[in-house]
């Protein structure tokens, strides 16, 4: 079982949806839990980060961790086409000392159509 | 914001020939910079994290001598890709980070990817 699973997609939504992203985990040293956006040929840029259980929100998205679950999910509300893009969910663990290890899902691919 | 700038966004190069990738932060010093690897929808490999002033540490698989990084400063790190051969043709991103430790001020920051094709 891969430590980060996530559903590639594609995933095609009419403008104005509210879309829902997802990953699950399985490894419990995961602290913290990162969604990253990703344009075709482009680095990923950091949307969301947490490091409790509960919601966060930020604008029209919303970050979901369930700890207990192992699942945490990603909510973009009034999607806009500007928002088609890929979206990696990351997490991240304590390497040792002041180490961090980042951890990626594949991305799910999300097109929002005019 | 913090700005991860990576350069050469693109290059392509003859088999068995060597390139070098760079990574700068431009408004903030990095202690760690990050070197990944992500294939055609594939998601992003860490490859090495490069420590100034210090040798990079490699993950499991990644051929040092093949992948040779220098973090010579706070605010540059460089990748280069040695004798290159067609499979080394892949996205390469860096990324660094703005603190020492992850907090809420010192979230990870990407460049914006090269692109190597070895012909």
């Amino acid at each position: 079982q891969k430590e980060v699973e996530q559903d590639p997609g594609p995933l095609s939504v009419p403008e104005g949806a509210i879309v829902s992203l997802n990953c699950t985990y399985s490894n419990s040293a995961f602290q913290y839990f990162m969604w990253y956006r990703q344009y075709s040929r482009k680095g990923p840029e950091l949307l969301m980060y947490t490091y409790s259980s509960g919601n966060k929100e930020d604008g029209r998205f919303t970050a979901q961790v369930d700890k207990s679950s192992k699942y945490i999910s990603l909510f973009i509300r009034d999607s806009q086409p500007s928002d088609s893009a890929t979206y990696l969910c990351a997490m991240e663990q304590n390497s040792g000392g002041s180490n961090y290890k980042l951890t990626f899902g594949k991305g799910t691919l999300l097109t929002v159509n005019p | 914001g913090a700005v991860v700038s990576q350069h050469p966004s693109r290059v392509i190069c003859k088999s068995g020939t060597s390139v070098k990738i760079e990574c700068r932060s431009l408004d903030f010093q990095a202690t760690t910079m990050f070197w990944y690897r992500q294939f055609p929808k594939q998601s992003l490999m860490l490859m090495a994290t490069s420590n100034e002033g210090s040798k990079a540490t490699y993950e499991q698989g990644v051929e040092k001598d093949k992948f040779l990084i220098n973090h010579a400063s706070l605010t540059l790190s460089t990748l280069t890709v040695t004798s290159a051969h067609p499979e080394d043709s892949s996205f390469y991103i860096c990324s660094a980070r703005s603190g020492l430790r992850y907090s809420y001020n010192s979230p990870l920051h990407f460049g914006n990817g090269t692109r190597l094709t070895v012909t």
